[in-house]
């Protein structure tokens, strides 16, 4: 069956140090992958997303994940966190099932920055 | 940009209620989507639709049931409300897109507490 997994429910972090939010995939067929973040009291945003070509992809803001199809990892980085990072984070992929693209979440990661 | 914009943030019903959650999203999408999302649950799918006047159960339709009269409106409707469909509830948009690689656009949720 195809899923998702977050290891790490609560990943509390110093400002400034780097950070890794793991995310890995179970599916036989090709997926679309997807960091999105839920900043407190609002909807999911989308971060970044791997659909094909360059598997390192980047946001705007200075996060990175980069696609390993041989581990079916996702792995969200960034070198250096700040206070306005804190939120929760959330892996998806997209893949084809019983003939319809489906959408599969993790259950999501909470980053916690400490000045 | 996107909007998704749900009628409400906040709600409170008591038991046995009919409630209605209502959706719009502003860019033209075919496809629309319903989660609610638990504490260490993440995103669960309740329904989505596809185009107007269709809809596919997802992973929770339980005790749930959508309406889609129109494209832009997607509307959530407990038919008779419990304790156990208190939760945050998210309304989700995306476009059709080729094999599964669009991103899904969110709405704020709405917070849902039945009494």
């Amino acid at each position: 069956a195809q899923s998702v997994t977050q290891l790490d429910s609560q990943v509390p972090v110093f400002e400034e140090a780097p950070v890794e939010l793991r995310c890995n995939y179970s599916s036989s067929v090709s997926v679309y992958l997807f960091w999105y973040v839920q900043y407190p009291n609002q909807g999911l945003q989308l971060l970044l997303k791997y659909l094909s070509g360059s598997t390192l992809v980047e946001s705007i803001n200075g996060f990175e994940a980069e696609f390993n199809k041989s581990q079916t990892s996702f792995h969200l980085r960034k070198p250096s966190v700040h206070i306005s990072d804190t939120a929760e984070y959330f892996c998806a992929v997209s893949l084809l099932a019983a003939g319809t693209y489906k959408y599969i979440f993790g259950t999501g990661t909470r980053l916690k920055v400490l000045a | 940009d996107v909007k998704v914009t749900q009628s409400s943030r906040y709600l409170v019903k008591r038991t046995g209620e009919k409630v209605f959650l209502e959706c719009v999203q502003d860019m033209d999408h075919e496809n629309m989507f319903w989660y609610r999302q638990d504490p260490g649950l993440g995103l669960r799918l309740i329904y989505f639709s596809y185009d107007v006047k269709m809809k596919e159960k997802g992973d929770i339709p339980e005790g749930y049931s959508v309406s889609r009269e129109k494209k832009e409106r997607f509307s959530l409707i407990l038919e008779s409300a419990s304790t156990n469909q208190t939760s945050m509830y998210l309304c989700a948009s995306s476009l059709v897109g080729q094999g599964g690689n669009q991103p899904q656009h969110f709405g704020d949720g709405t917070r849902l507490s039945i009494l």
